[in-house]
């Protein structure tokens, strides 16, 4: 399986502050059509997933455009210009390249 | 607006087979991926497997002796069942329908239902 890992593992943050997360994938998830199939999702407390970002960068709808996602081949990353309360959970990259597809462990993001 | 509500025993023996069903609403079943996605307690998500419409099935080769994932589409209800079951295997279980592409993930979700396997 591809083995998906985020840093960090717990991120407080100040509100008003930028946060980033990373997320290195064990293989590269380029597809044979050409897309990363690269996403993420964020869990809120109590909560079911929420899908954020597909195919590495492009941003679902209703989500503010204060997330953005970047990379390429196996190394990802997502980044909150400036954190609000409501930014409050776990983050998790998932791919979709390979299956099984597979999630990172998750990045807690608290309010410092 | 498209629903997903799982169904099922919260409590299963070790050793037998876990059932869920998950019952869309708002939508039809059809044209569409449907997942299982498990989640252990304060763990990461694994997903389980999905089924199209029509049948066709994939699942994660480390459960794949153990699931089945079927669907009935007259009922706009899909189910899964897990085979002799572990302490391993309790988890929240989310059913979800997947995104127009599977490999962009999913787009609804079941609120998850917490299953115990314990004696």
């Amino acid at each position: 399986d591809v083995v998906m890992t985020q840093s960090p593992l717990s991120l407080p943050v100040t509100l008003g502050q930028p946060a980033s997360i990373s997320c290195r994938s064990s293989q590269s998830l380029v597809y044979g059509d050409g897309n990363t199939y690269l996403n993420w999702f964020r869990q809120r407390p109590g909560q079911s997933p929420r899908r954020l970002i597909y195919k590495v960068s492009n941003r679902d709808s209703g989500v503010p455009d204060r997330f953005s996602g970047s990379g390429s081949g196996a190394d990802f990353t997502l980044k909150i210009s400036r954190v609000e309360a409501e930014d409050v959970g776990v983050y998790y990259c998932m791919q979709g390249t390979h299956w099984p597809y597979t999630f990172g462990q998750g990045t807690k993001l608290e309010i410092k | 607006q498209v629903q997903l509500q799982e169904s099922g025993p919260g409590l299963v023996k070790p050793s037998e087979t876990l059932s869920l069903t998950c019952t869309v609403s708002g939508g039809s079943i059809s044209n569409y991926y449907w997942t299982w996605i498990r989640q252990p307690p304060g763990k990461g998500l694994e997903w389980i497997g999905y089924i199209y419409y029509s049948g066709s099935t994939n699942y994660n080769p480390s459960l794949k002796s153990r699931v089945t994932i079927s669907v009935d589409t007259s009922k706009n209800q899909f189910s899964l069942k897990l085979s002799s079951v572990t302490a391993a295997d309790t988890a929240v279980y989310y059913c979800a329908r997947g995104s127009w592409e599977l490999r962009v993930g999913v787009d609804y979700w079941g609120q998850g239902t917490l299953v115990t396997v314990s004696s």
